[in-house]
């Protein structure tokens, strides 16, 4: 069984602080992205990484692919209270042609002003 | 171009009733595929249809079952209602079948069973 395991599961820190959120399986992905989701709603795409080792930069947000791709991270910096969300990553493509994806048990984070 | 169109946004539903959900996919999109979300076990993949063909089928019982129209909107059913099945029910949708797609998630339906 596939898994990924996020980590921290929570967080709550001042605005202007930097944060890290892991995400890692045992398992190789050919993508992984990262959603944001708020309360009531869908969640959101951020990013999609498909090459090992690559890194995203979106504004404050630097997301990372493994070298094996089996593991990623979201970089937040100058956190601000509108990053207040749950964040998942989502692995993807295992198995050949597929939109299949395995989420990963999320990260609920709370951006305190 | 419009997102992801998931019908109706709330329902409430009486234990062994069932219940249609409905999924219009972003114009273009022929991929759909259908996630259950529920606090305690996260988001949980549940089929994945592509040109009117499941593709893919999560671990749930017979009683979840869904289809796909040659317009590629979805529908998901349930029958014989459990409590266990309240959850928000998304639908996503994507250009192709294949890995690394883009998928976009709409604002899912909320499904309470009483």
């Amino acid at each position: 069984t596939q898994l990924l395991e996020q980590s921290p599961q929570f967080l709550s820190i001042q605005e202007g602080e930097n944060l890290t959120v892991y995400c890692n399986s045992s398992s190789v992905f050919s993508s992984l992205q990262w959603y944001r989701q708020e309360p009531g709603e869908g969640p959101v795409l951020l990013v999609t990484v498909v090459t090992g080792g690559e890194v995203k930069k979106l504004k404050r947000l630097t997301f990372q692919f493994g070298d094996a791709r089996k593991d990623s991270s979201l970089h937040i910096t100058a956190a601000q209270t509108g990053d207040t969300g749950l964040y998942l990553c989502a692995g993807g493509g295992y198995g050949g042609a597929t939109n299949k994806l395995i989420f990963g048990t999320g990260t609920l984070l709370a951006v305190q002003p | 171009k419009a997102g992801v169109t998931q019908t109706p946004r709330y329902l409430i539903k009486t234990r062994g009733q069932q219940v249609t959900l409905s999924c219009s996919p972003i114009s273009g999109h022929r991929s759909v595929s259908w996630y259950q979300q529920t606090p305690g076990q996260g988001l949980q993949f549940l089929f994945e249809y592509f040109s009117e063909t499941q593709r893919n089928k999560g671990n749930f019982p017979g009683r979840f079952s869904g289809r796909q129209f040659s317009n590629s909107r979805s529908e998901m059913n349930v029958s014989t209602l459990e409590l266990g099945d309240s959850a928000l029910y998304l639908c996503a949708s994507a250009l192709r079948s294949a890995a690394g797609n883009t998928i976009y998630f709409g604002e899912g339906s909320w499904l309470t069973v009483v």
